[in-house]
């Protein structure tokens, strides 16, 4: 079956600017989660839902990100006023329930100029 | 403060031989610890995992092992095999299976030579 997508693959955008990330979970999956990963480091967690009840924040750098996931399903991960330290490879990941195991989509590219 | 430690930044190993990869960790609510594999341009793919209720878990080439009390698991492959070279996370688990948050390593970058 289809794995997680992840859109656009790739973000350049100016400093200041508003960005959406979007994440489309694999089919079934309860679970969604948001990591941040810097070059060289693992993936940083960010944020999770179960269905589309935002569970776990605390990873949010800022006020300037949110995250939504309001039917359940697809989410998105807003990112305002960006800046450069911003620069970054946003992953989503999905789970099904009761699984600890998490399926990651193959990432967003953001650079932030 | 860094958790979860993959000391190693990278390995080399021949073709055919056993490769050891290895995570030390500082939270003792980690109760659930999982290795991902992760190629170039691609997103980590979950490799194998083991619940701290057990001290090793096998899949075929694949084994982890934990020991609770040194905070220490280790990824073992044997044999290797020239596709078996990429990015290896260690990442570990507080628990609930409704949902939890991955904390993961820095990664050791694997390269088994032909």
């Amino acid at each position: 079956g289809a794995g997680v997508s992840q859109s656009p693959r790739y973000k350049v955008t100016k400093r200041g600017q508003d960005v959406a990330l979007r994440c489309d979970p694999i089919s079934g999956h309860v679970s969604l989660y948001w990591y941040r990963q810097a070059l060289g480091q693992g993936p940083e967690f960010l944020t999770y839902f179960n269905y589309e009840a935002q569970q776990d924040k605390s990873g949010l750098p800022n006020d300037r990100f949110s995250a939504e996931r309001p039917e359940g399903s697809i989410s998105t991960l807003t990112i305002q006023r960006t800046e450069q330290r911003d620069s970054a490879m946003y992953r989503c990941a999905s789970s099904p329930p009761n699984m600890y195991e998490q399926y990651f989509g193959p990432g967003t590219r953001l650079t932030v100029t | 403060d860094q958790q979860v430690k993959q000391n190693s930044p990278s390995l080399s190993v021949q073709e055919g031989r056993i490769s050891i990869l290895n995570c030390d960790y500082t939270n003792s609510m980690f109760d659930y610890f999982l290795w991902y594999k992760k190629y170039p341009a691609e997103g980590p793919t979950f490799l194998i995992s083991i619940s701290s209720i057990k001290d090793k878990n096998e899949d075929g080439r694949f084994t982890v092992f934990l020991n609770k009390s040194a905070k220490h698991l280790s990824l073992h492959i044997v044999p290797s095999q020239p596709g078996d070279s990429a990015v290896y996370f260690c990442a570990a688990s507080e628990g609930g299976t409704s949902g939890s948050r991955l904390t993961f390593g820095e990664g050791t970058q694997l390269t088994v030579n032909p």
